[in-house]
């Protein structure tokens, strides 16, 4: 069974860093483009970020752009995203996603609740 | 950045009775490629989303074929052919086709 399991979420000061973790299984890891997106308490969806398969190209939404870095460990089936200059409006249920083509999210993990508070 | 806009925001259907989201987007969604990578998720109350349609008018696996998807350029529908009650939750639409990816503001199907 193809599945994806987010840790690192905490509640964290504004201003501070945190790495969140997405451990990939039942898949080839290294075969798929990966996703980040988030979302606020009660509020909706915000992609955050992908990581492509092949040469690792990453691309960002502005709202985090210069503050996060997504990456991956194919070794490790690991995808990360380390989060910096965090803001009260970061806070938010972060989900990776399994990219199978274009945009296409077929696995979703549980998340992982970043809060961001003094 | 492209804005995907969908309506309505809210939708009280009667079990069995058909339902529509459209969701409209800023930008023509048709890629360089001449694909247009326009999705629909579902997001059950508690639950991480869930790919419905894919490419604008793809099932997923899995999915019941009471849910179908339709449009072109800009403009977009989701249907569902006959309510049922496990499908209350939102329903969010999301391009792909340029970066950043975006999504709809999401709509939220309740049952009468």
């Amino acid at each position: 069974e193809e599945q994806l399991v987010e840790s690192g979420g905490v509640v964290v000061q504004p201003g501070g860093s945190l790495r969140l973790s997405c451990a990939a299984s039942g898949f080839t890891f290294d075969d798929y483009t990966m996703h980040w997106v988030r979302q606020a308490p009660g509020k909706g969806l915000e992609w955050v970020s992908l990581i492509t398969w092949d040469d690792g190209r990453t691309y960002y939404a502005d709202s985090v752009k210069g503050r996060f870095t997504i990456s991956r460990d194919n070794s490790e089936n690991s995808l990360y995203l380390q989060m910096s200059i965090l803001r009260t409006e970061d806070t938010a249920l972060y989900y990776c996603a399994k990219d199978e083509w274009h945009g296409m999210m077929t696995v979703w993990g549980q998340g992982t609740m970043v809060t961001v508070s003094s | 950045d492209i804005v995907m806009t969908q309506t309505p925001l809210s939708s009280l259907v009667t079990l069995g009775q058909p339902a529509s989201i459209s969701c409209r987007s800023s930008q023509s969604l048709v890629h360089s490629d001449g694909n247009t990578f326009l999705s629909w998720l579902q997001q059950r109350p508690g639950q991480p989303p869930r790919l419905l349609i894919y490419k604008v008018s793809n099932r997923f696996s899995g999915v019941p074929d009471r849910f179908s998807g339709s449009g072109a350029g800009t403009d977009f529908t989701l249907q569902i052919s006959r309510v049922e009650a496990e499908d209350v939750g939102v329903y969010y639409c999301m391009q792909a086709t340029q970066f950043p990816h975006t999504f709809g503001q999401g709509t939220k199907l309740e049952i009468k």
